[in-house]
């Protein structure tokens, strides 16, 4: 059975970082892309970006490049997702998602497994 | 960037009823298409892939079509727990995309 298990919540400053965690069980780790993806409260998803293991790749949203980085760490089956320069603004739940179901050539495929999420509030 | 634009925002619906969601794409995404069920304080989860596609284990009362830039998503009878926010995603291109969202109430 897939796992995806996330680090817990954060409460940050504004203009300070935080690093959360994805840590993948129950499946073949480099097979896949995962992403991230996040949503403020009462709001809908918002993809932030992804890494695909096996070929070393991240893929970002415009938004969220060069404040964004997503890493893994295939000895322990984990990504990571660091965003700098946090605003209120980024206050949100953080998901990490593997793109897992779907027929087409990309990588990037339907998120057939999420993580808990981890609720990042940024404030003064 | 594909935009994806789902309506309604909100509906009202009874047990029992039939419910039906549009989703357009600003583009062409051939039939790259899925739909997620969101509760409140959970992950979402999805229930169809590739427009119509029926994920495992999700009954079979959720149904999808379309192709190119304009999706359904049906259920065909209301249950008790189908009330929830619903969200489709299209994954022909980069970035990833999701619709506004429909939330979906007890009437």
């Amino acid at each position: 059975q897939v796992q995806l298990v996330q680090s817990g919540a954060e409460v940050k400053k504004p203009g300070s970082s935080v690093k959360v965690s994805c840590k993948a069980s129950g499946g073949t780790f480099s097979s896949y892309a995962f992403s991230w993806v996040r949503q403020a409260p009462g709001q809908g998803l918002e993809w932030m970006g992804g890494i695909i293991p096996l070929l070393a790749t991240t893929n970002y949203a415009q938004k969220f490049l060069g404040r964004g980085t997503i890493t893994a760490d295939e000895s322990t089956d984990t990504a990571y997702m660091e965003l700098n320069s946090l605003r209120s603004e980024d206050t949100a739940v953080y998901y990490c998602a593997r793109g897992g179901r779907g027929s087409g050539s990309s990588w990037y495929k339907g998120f057939d497994y999420w993580g808990q999420g981890t609720l990042v509030t940024v404030s003064s | 960037d594909i935009q994806m634009t789902q309506s309604p925002s909100s509906l009202s619906a009874s047990v029992g009823d039939r419910v039906t969601i549009t989703c357009q794409a600003s583009q062409d995404i051939r039939k790259y298409l899925n739909w997620y069920q969101q509760k409140p304080g959970k992950a979402p989860k999805l229930l169809i892939y590739d427009t119509s596609n029926l994920e495992t284990g999700v009954p079979s009362r959720f149904s999808g079509s379309g192709s190119g830039t304009d999706f359904t998503f049906t259920v065909s009878s209301l249950q008790p727990e189908d009330f929830a926010t619903y969200y489709c995603q299209q994954y022909d291109n980069l970035p990833l995309t999701f619709g506004g969202g429909t939330k979906v109430e007890i009437k």
